[in-house]
């Protein structure tokens, strides 16, 4: 079945870096979702991407749909505390999601 | 305000036991989701709804059971048959759109299940 590649999966990183992470498949997809998920909640829409090259901002969040549809990533500019949590990605074909293994992010104040 | 109602936040099941996961919505929407949670792990789709009276089995249905008699409600159950059912479970909504689009997904806020 379709798999994602989701890296890294873990972040530490100062108050006030930049952030990026990624997903990889070796198949395509024709919707590219990113998600946050606080501990102990279900997981939130941050942004979703429709088509091959799109870059789409959501504040402080900006994500690409990769050209090749094969894969996506997203940046978060100067973090702050609040950003702690998992970010997961998840593509879309037929009408099915298949999500990545999340990546953890903590943020050092 | 709108959204999905998850019961309870924490469950405990004992050898042997079904127990059932409530999901209510008050969206208004047609389909409906659950998905299983592992630490370090993706999302994975148990059962889902597109509509009432009908479900389908998502990629990992052995030992799970749902029910969709109302489009508000979606319960699903874990019976025995489920040998390792320790997990963080997601209920899940969308509204279906012509053939298939489901991305706008709206997540409830989960249930811990853990076994005694």
């Amino acid at each position: 079945g379709q798999q994602l590649n989701q890296s890294p999966q873990s972040m530490f990183i100062q108050e006030g870096e930049d952030v990026s992470m990624n997903c990889t498949s070796s198949s395509i997809f024709n919707t590219w979702l990113w998600y946050k998920q606080d501990p102990g909640e279900g997981p939130v829409l941050l942004i979703a991407l429709y088509k091959a090259g799109e870059l789409t901002s959501n504040g402080r969040l900006t994500a690409q749909f990769g050209i090749t549809r094969k894969d996506s990533f997203l940046n978060i500019s100067a973090s702050i505390p609040s950003d702690v949590g998992i970010y997961f990605c998840a593509g879309q074909y037929g009408n099915k999601l298949v999500f990545g293994a999340g990546t953890i992010l903590r943020v050092k104040s | 305000d709108g959204g999905i109602t998850q019961s309870p936040k924490y469950l405990f099941r004992k050898e042997g036991q079904n127990v059932t996961l409530s999901c209510e919505q008050n969206l208004n929407h047609d389909a409906m989701y659950w998905y299983r949670q592992d630490p370090g792990q993706g999302l994975r789709l148990i059962y889902y709804s597109q509509i009432v009276n009908d479900f389908q089995k998502g990629d990992i249905a052995e030992g799970y059971s749902v029910s969709r008699e109302k489009k508000e409600s979606f319960p699903l159950t874990v019976t025995s048959a489920q040998k390792n059912p320790t997990a963080f479970y997601l209920c899940a909504s969308s509204m279906e759109q012509g053939k298939s689009t489901n991305e706008k997904l709206f997540f409830g806020s989960g249930t811990q299940l853990s076994v005694l």
